[in-house]
């Protein structure tokens, strides 16, 4: 089937520690984001990328990083310079402007 | 001024009723329009793109008036699936690749 899957779905962390989270896509677009969601708040993005090898920084890349090595894969990583990194992380890939969701990953910063 | 503003609602409908959503953008550039369905704690997904002749999918019909750029979203015969937080999305002529997301409208259809 084609899709967007994420993981893991929920990730506890404590303070202080980097973890990265997956995003690996089949459908053969070029163009994939990272958003991040907070309760009663629009989704807002972190980086996006539209070709393998390149990316480009969202409205709040500070304390984020990603790599984009394959066309399929999109890995996330959260950093400890990330002051309040506890939120709902969404992963989607995009053609013609559309944009397709993978299932998110919840993480929580004990 | 947000560049995509929603009335956040909430609305609540009873079932079988017809509810009207509308969207407000400040970028009259704005190339592209998008309404995503959102469930509670679940991802966004595209619902329908809107045209500028207006479409319809089902009980689902989505307008755009771009001389006083807004669209908007009009749900026929509400049915309790229906409950959601409807997302508007617009999309900047020449910058293809991002979207601007709305905070959503939230609706709730009871029996």
């Amino acid at each position: 089937d084609g899709g967007i899957t994420q993981s893991p779905k929920y990730l506890f962390r404590k303070e202080g520690q980097n973890v990265t989270l997956s995003c690996e896509q089949n459908l053969n677009h070029d163009a994939m984001y990272w958003y991040r969601q907070d309760p009663g708040q629009g989704l807002r993005l972190i980086y996006y990328s539209q070709i393998v090898n390149d990316f480009q920084k969202g409205d709040i890349a500070e304390g984020y990083s990603v790599s984009r090595e394959k066309k399929e894969s999109f890995p996330l990583t959260v950093t400890s310079a990330q002051k309040n990194p506890t939120a709902f992380y969404l992963c989607a890939t995009g053609s013609r402007g559309e944009q397709f969701f993978g299932p998110g990953t919840r993480l929580t910063v004990l | 001024r947000k560049e995509v503003e929603q009335d956040p609602g909430p609305f609540n409908v009873p079932e079988g009723a017809t509810v009207a959503f509308n969207c407000t953008y400040s970028n009259s550039a704005s190339q592209s329009f998008f309404w995503y369905r959102q469930d509670c704690r679940k991802e966004p997904k595209l619902l329908m793109s809107v045209y500028s002749s207006g479409n319809e999918d089902g009980r689902f019909t989505a307008q755009l008036n771009r001389a006083s750029q807004y669209i908007s979203l009009l749900i026929r015969d509400s049915k309790l699936s229906d409950s959601a937080t409807y997302l508007c999305v617009v999309n900047y002529a020449g910058n293809n690749r991002k979207l601007i997301w709305g905070l959503g409208t939230s609706l709730a259809v009871n029996p």
